[in-house]
């Protein structure tokens, strides 16, 4: 199994440019996340869903879309790109109660 | 809504010592709570978890963590550093019933030869 693949590693963006974020899982798992992880400030919540074609905002949604049609993909779209939203994005899957499977993370700096 | 705090964004052990990395939750059900471990420039790995069965739990590379319900906490401890242990560590707490997963912001153990 692959568990949870996060496309690009990395990622150099243009402010104002637009990129999707993919993220997908093959374990079948309702829950699937997005986060942010900044210097000090942890790992925050962007987005989430807790099955195809529910979604809802997590701590920092702001500037992000995000949609679940299937339940394997997740993607994270960046709408206009801004220099704040430099960071590590980690995607992450789970079923209710049990432990998160997380992506390897993406990259992303925005110049 | 459910939130977590970890006490020290560094921590710094000799090798030998006891590991002891402090985290607090607040939920408004009881929770299910989780420690990561997080490597340079890689993901995060569960080291256990706490889904109301045992208060004492035991993880993978000799970690354990209790569950004290009366003082809101789950700190995780390791009897004996080893070097390899360097890391950042995540507290995270989950209510469970929509599985939204909150982690703390993060401490840093530093291992002291």
């Amino acid at each position: 199994n692959a568990g949870v693949t996060q496309t690009p590693k990395f990622q150099v963006l243009k402010t104002g440019q637009s990129m999707t974020l993919q993220c997908a899982q093959d374990m079948n798992h309702e829950y699937m996340s997005w986060y942010r992880q900044d210097p000090g400030m942890g790992l925050r919540l962007i987005h989430y869903s807790v099955g195809a074609g529910i979604t809802d905002q997590g701590e920092v949604p702001n500037g992000y879309n995000v949609s679940r049609s299937t339940t394997e993909d997740f993607p994270l779209r960046l709408l206009s790109a801004a220099p704040s939203q430099t960071s590590v994005y980690f995607c992450a899957s789970s079923n209710p109660g049990s432990r998160a499977f997380f992506g390897q993370g993406t990259r992303l700096t925005v110049v | 809504a459910q939130s977590v705090t970890q006490l020290g964004s560094h921590v710094s052990v000799s090798e030998g010592a006891l590991v002891l990395l402090r985290c607090n939750y607040s939920s408004s059900v009881p929770p299910y709570l989780f420690w990561y471990v997080q490597y340079p420039n890689q993901g995060l790995q569960l080291l256990l978890k706490y889904t109301s069965a045992a208060t004492l739990v035991k993880g993978i590379n000799g970690f354990e963590a209790e569950f004290k319900k009366s003082e809101t906490s789950f700190h995780l401890t390791k009897p004996s550093a080893h070097m390899s242990d360097a890391a950042e560590y995540f507290c995270a707490v989950s209510e469970g019933r929509d599985d939204k997963i909150i982690f703390g912001k993060g401490t840093r153990l530093h291992i002291l030869p």
